[in-house]
């Protein structure tokens, strides 16, 4: 049963407009969350993160909402470009907090960014 | 360069062979997580270490998997008498702290084949 669902497999959009990848929890105990982004051949790379006691955060073209009632989070990327074309995964963790240590992955998003 | 390497980058074998496969974390990093990713799937956590002990096993699929840690560096997963089911690519990830939900860094993943 997955913990951390990313239920479209992949996703197209011109570039220059708005990426949104999506991303759903079950577990109530994570409360902290991450973005990563692979390219091919390549191992994941951080790219944002945010924890439960905030709703948004922000960094540079990347921002990450965290709906908690919805136990659903996304990432949008504005204005998309072609090098954001990568698969993106969604990771979720409890914190020290909650003693609930495991990262959980989603099966992850690829996006293709049309120039 | 001062990143998560894994060796071999490819390793393809026959089926009830063993294999070894290595990850240099990050020096400093106390923390390092064995990870695979088969076709079309997500990431799967195999193994997390603290040091060189192993907290949380439990991820191994199976008691062909088994991975060591050596004065807090170097890792090896082993997994022997492959199975054509272990095809997939393995990645190990590194992070300075112990806590899950710190940032990990990942290597380029070894992809291992088994015929």
């Amino acid at each position: 049963d997955q913990q951390v669902k990313q239920n479209s497999p992949s996703l197209s959009v011109q570039e220059g407009r708005i990426s949104i990848l999506n991303c759903d929890y079950t577990n109530s105990m994570f409360d902290y969350f991450l973005w990563y982004k692979k390219y091919p051949a390549e191992g994941p790379t951080f790219l944002i993160s945010i924890s439960s006691i905030k709703d948004k955060n922000e960094d540079g073209r990347f921002t990450v909402f965290l709906n908690k009632s919805a136990k659903h989070l996304s990432l949008h990327i504005v204005p998309s470009q072609p090098g954001d074309s990568a698969v993106y995964f969604c990771a979720a963790s409890g914190s020290w907090e909650t003693s609930y240590d495991k990262v959980i992955f989603g099966p992850g998003t690829s996006l293709s960014v049309i120039p | 360069g001062a990143g998560v390497s894994q060796s071999p980058s490819n390793k393809v074998t026959e089926k009830g062979k063993d294999v070894e496969l290595r990850c240099d974390p990050i020096s400093g990093h106390t923390a390092l997580y064995w990870y695979r990713q088969s076709l079309g799937q997500g990431l799967e956590f195999l193994i997390y270490f603290q040091g060189n002990s192993a907290p949380d096993k439990s991820g191994l699929p199976s008691d062909r998997f088994s991975a060591e840690r050596t004065g807090g560096s170097v890792s090896t997963l082993t997994i022997q008498r492959t199975q054509q089911e272990d095809s997939a690519v393995y990645l190990c990830a590194s992070s300075p702290q112990g806590y899950r939900y710190n940032e990990q860094f990942f290597g380029p993943g070894t992809r291992l084949t088994v015929l």
